[in-house]
């Protein structure tokens, strides 16, 4: 069965202080996405990943950075967290264009950012 | 650029009932057509997807057609159970396997 899996379902850290979301796939996918999820607004990408050490920004990057040094993993990095991250994050991984284009989700974190 | 809107919930019904959530797009070429469900406390889950003008996708009895003509893939199922209550989202791929979502519908079904 497929899985991608994410760090934490919970956390809840202080404005300022340096966030890290992971995310890790077993299904050997290449394309690896983050999104935030908030009410009304329905799914935004933040960055994708075609490849390791490949990164490209998505629709809302500013605040955000990502990191790719193995395949199978992908971590969102938020510098200095501010209380208008405060949201849900999922991670999502695919195989290449050309292959299935479904994207398999992670169960989300659930940031609060105080 | 592309977009996806999706009727407004929520959307409350009673068991039995017959569904339908409203979607539209706007792209450039004809894109892959999705949805997925969240059920409470999870990730999202693709339901069915469509690839090309005219194709139906279909699945746990739930279904949409890809309309060119009217740019729009609405959901719909004939009788909704307590266990689809759930956020229903409607998206679109980009080039690269990118997606772009509509906001959601929440679906409330009671028994």
């Amino acid at each position: 069965d497929v899985k991608v899996t994410q760090s934490s379902r919970y956390l809840v850290k202080r404005t300022g202080e340096k966030v890290f979301l992971e995310c890790v796939q077993d299904m050997d996918h290449e394309n690896m996405f983050w999104y935030r999820q908030d009410p009304g607004l329905g799914l935004r990408l933040i960055y994708f990943s075609y490849d390791v050490k490949m990164k490209e920004k998505g629709d809302i990057p500013e605040g955000y950075s990502v990191s790719r040094e193995k395949k199978e993993r992908f971590s969102l990095i938020l510098e200095s967290a501010s209380t208008n991250q405060t949201s849900m994050y999922l991670c999502a991984s695919s195989s290449p264009p050309g292959g299935s284009d479904t994207q398999y989700f992670g169960p989300g974190t659930r940031l609060t950012v105080l | 650029g592309d977009s996806v809107t999706q009727m407004e919930g929520p959307v409350t019904l009673s068991e039995e009932a017959f569904l339908t959530i409203n979607c539209t797009y706007t792209a450039t070429g004809y894109p892959s057509l999705f949805w997925y469900v969240q059920y409470p406390g999870e990730g999202l889950q693709l339901l069915l997807k469509a690839t090309k003008a005219d194709d139906k996708g279909s699945n746990k009895g739930f279904e949409a057609t890809y309309r060119k003509e009217t740019t729009s893939f609405h959901l719909e199922k004939g009788s909704v159970q307590v266990s689809d209550s759930a956020v229903y989202f409607c998206a679109l791929a980009r080039y690269g396997n990118k997606l772009v979502f509509g906001a959601g519908t929440i679906l409330r079904v009671k028994s």
